[in-house]
């Protein structure tokens, strides 16, 4: 099976910072890779699927990128709302693979 | 507005069973493929299972080995999980979620209910 791998785990920045988180695949997933946002007590939330199609009404401070096994997920000026664990997870064939998150929090 | 809710989480001593259900509206159900998604607490998401509009595809995480069985009905516009010989890591909340129709993404989730498996 396909393995997803986000790094960093954690990341600590200041508001207005460009952030970027990366995920990698283990083999080759074209652009069939979502993004999603989770806040402490509740479910996760869609931001951007294809590697980066906004899903609508995300912030356009959100941006995808990558192909293949290499992905980023950049916000270009961090808010303070943005604080919260954010999942890459490919979706290109079962099993659906989630990457092991990245937390991320205000400085 | 699309509304799915979880529900029949709670307490289960370890090789117990537990029958999850997930109530939905405002869409079009026969049309979606359906998935379970657990995080066990303060861990990540793990996918769990997924079932396709017509019952024909069902697919699940090689973990489960076998314990677990998705299910649908479409007539009450509701998805299920059975989970047999419950372990202490299965304890999680289980999340819902429905897939876009075109790709594979989860466009739409639960809030999700919570089982713990314990003695």
């Amino acid at each position: 099976d396909i393995q997803m791998t986000q790094s960093p785990s954690s990341l600590s920045a200041s508001v207005g910072d460009r952030v970027t988180i990366t995920c990698r695949a283990s083999q080759g997933i074209s652009n069939f890779l979502a993004w999603y946002q989770q806040k402490p007590g509740k479910p996760p939330k869609l931001l951007i699927y294809a590697a980066s199609t906004l899903q609508s009404g995300v912030p356009s401070r959100f941006s995808g990128s990558g192909s293949g096994t290499d992905f980023t997920l950049t916000i270009s000026s961090l808010q303070p709302e943005d604080v919260a664990t954010y999942y890459c997870q490919k979706y290109n064939s079962a099993p659906y693979t989630f990457g092991q998150g990245t937390k991320l929090e205000i400085k | 507005e699309v509304q799915l809710v979880e529900s029949g989480g709670g307490l289960v001593k370890p090789g117990g069973s537990l029958r999850l259900s997930c109530s939905t509206s405002g869409f079009t159900f026969t049309s979606y493929t359906m998935n379970w998604v657990r995080q066990a607490p303060g861990k990540g998401l793990e996918w769990v299972s997924s079932i396709d509009s017509t019952l024909t595809y069902m697919y699940y995480a090689d973990s489960l080995k076998g314990r677990f069985t998705i299910s649908r009905d479409n007539t009450k516009n509701s998805l299920y999980l059975q989970m047999n010989s419950l372990r202490a890591e299965d304890t999680a909340v289980y999340y819902c979620a429905r897939e876009d129709r075109v790709y594979d993404y989860f466009d739409s989730w639960g809030q999700g209910t919570l089982v713990t498996v314990s003695s």
